[in-house]
């Protein structure tokens, strides 16, 4: 069976820190990937979601980049972080075109300090 | 493009009552539509999709939804709210256009609130 692991589960970084969070994917190969935020009292906002190594695509222009050097390892970072890119991070997986939905991992919690 | 709308930002039952979480879509192509469930600090998980076969869906933890196209609608219901059910609830809609990706687009969520 398919299983999505995300990592940290809770993190506190410093106003101008770097960021690395990390997704992977296991029992399942080319999915397509996604990074998602949910600020406090707001609704998922769709960051980046990749269809293959090396491609990424990007929702809306930020402070944030993501990269998938291996097929089924998302990587969300950020040379510098803002007070405003606290919030909860959650990385997801589909299968592709069709009626399948996402998967979702557990998601990381980010406070900037 | 598609869009989904949870009317609703907050609802509260009681303990035993009907549950009702209200969304709307819109879709230039027939959809796929989905339930997620998210409880505090944890990602979202499938509570059930309609994917064009029957039009009642049922799902887990008894939920069940009704895709009523002339309604534009995909409301979420369980006969009798338990404590546990407690959680934020999104609507989510996607096109069918098979292109290799799927994109889901999330509505803005309906906090449930379930009190004795």
């Amino acid at each position: 069976s398919q299983t999505i692991h995300q990592w940290p589960a809770t993190l506190v970084q410093p106003v101008g820190s770097p960021l690395s969070l990390e997704c992977t994917v296991e029992g399942t190969s080319n999915p397509n990937l996604y990074w998602y935020r949910q600020a406090a009292g707001r609704g998922l906002q769709l960051l980046f979601y990749s269809v293959g190594i090396g491609q990424i695509s990007s929702e809306v222009p930020q402070n944030l980049s993501a990269s998938r050097p291996q097929d089924r390892q998302f990587i969300l970072s950020s040379k510098k972080l803002l007070l405003s890119d606290s919030g909860f991070y959650l990385c997801a997986w589909s299968a592709g075109a069709g009626g399948y939905g996402y998967t979702f991992g557990s998601g990381t919690r980010l406070t900037v300090v | 493009a598609q869009s989904v709308t949870q009317l609703g930002s907050h609802v509260s039952v009681s303990e035993g009552a009907l549950v009702l979480l209200r969304c709307n879509y819109s879709s230039s192509v027939p959809p796929y539509l989905f339930w997620y469930v998210q409880y505090p600090n944890q990602g979202l998980q499938l509570l059930l999709k309609y994917t064009s076969a029957a039009t009642l869906v049922k799902g887990i933890n008894g939920f069940e939804a009704e895709f009523k196209k002339s309604e534009t609608s995909f409301h979420l219901t369980k006969p009798s709210a338990h404590m546990s059910d407690a959680a934020e609830y999104f609507c989510a809609v996607s096109g069918t256009l098979n292109t290799g990706f799927q994109k889901l687009v999330f509505g803005t969520g309906t906090r449930l609130l379930v009190s004795p």
